[in-house]
């Protein structure tokens, strides 16, 4: 079956305890993305990537990283993670980075929480 | 910069009745348009997507949506609400250069039998 998965689904953490949220396609996407929800802000971009090793910022990267060593994961980590990343998190991907309107499939989403 | 508004952070309806969720738009240059949806406790499910194709597009599970530019809308429809279609909906315009989906904030849909 197609899809994006993301382990863990749900993480109760601490402050400072790094973290990293997996993020894996088995679609053979080249563009993938993460994005945070938050209520009342619909859905932000934090990083992305048009390829293997190929990552950028998104609006709020800030607290972030990202890698992007094989086509069909792409890592989220949190090296200090604040209360303020208290969020529900999105991966997404789709096919081609140079074919503009294609559908972006969405994870399942990862909540986590940092006391 | 591009942006979408959603109007009404609450939809209530019927069962059977029309259902209407409004999007705004505002962008610079031809926009391309989506609208997902969200069930419980899940990811985010394409609906139907705007491309500069046709003005009226016609999606998943019975809902459609009409691009107009003079109104800069794209607001979201179904005929005839169904139990099944209770989620939060919402809209996102494409930020063609770093392909990132801006969204709305959503429209959470109620359907009262």
């Amino acid at each position: 079956e197609a899809q994006v998965t993301q382990n863990p689904r749900y993480l109760i953490t601490v402050t400072g305890k790094k973290l990293t949220v997996t993020c894996s396609q088995n679609m053979n996407h080249e563009y993938m993305s993460w994005y945070r929800q938050d209520p009342g802000l619909g859905l932000r971009q934090i990083y992305y990537s048009m390829n293997v090793e190929v990552t950028d910022k998104g609006d709020v990267p800030e607290g972030y990283k990202v890698s992007r060593k094989e086509k069909r994961n792409f890592p989220l980590i949190l090296e200090s993670p604040s209360p303020n990343q208290t969020s529900l998190y999105f991966c997404a991907s789709s096919p081609l980075w140079n074919r503009v309107a294609d559908t972006q499939y969405f994870g399942p989403g990862t909540r986590l929480t940092v006391l | 910069a591009q942006s979408v508004t959603q109007l009404g952070s609450h939809v209530s309806v019927s069962e059977g009745a029309l259902v209407l969720l409004r999007c705004n738009y505002s962008s610079s240059v031809p926009p391309y348009l989506f609208w997902y949806v969200q069930y419980p406790n899940q990811g985010l499910q394409l609906l139907l997507k705007y491309t500069s194709a046709a003005t009226l597009v016609k999606g998943i599970n019975g809902f459609e949506a009409e691009f107009k530019k003079s109104e800069t809308s794209f607001h979201l429809t179904k005929p005839s609400a169904h139990m099944s279609d209770a989620a939060e909906y919402f809209c996102a315009v494409l930020d063609t250069g770093r392909r990132a989906l801006t969204f709305g904030s959503g429209t959470r849909l109620q359907v009262q039998p």
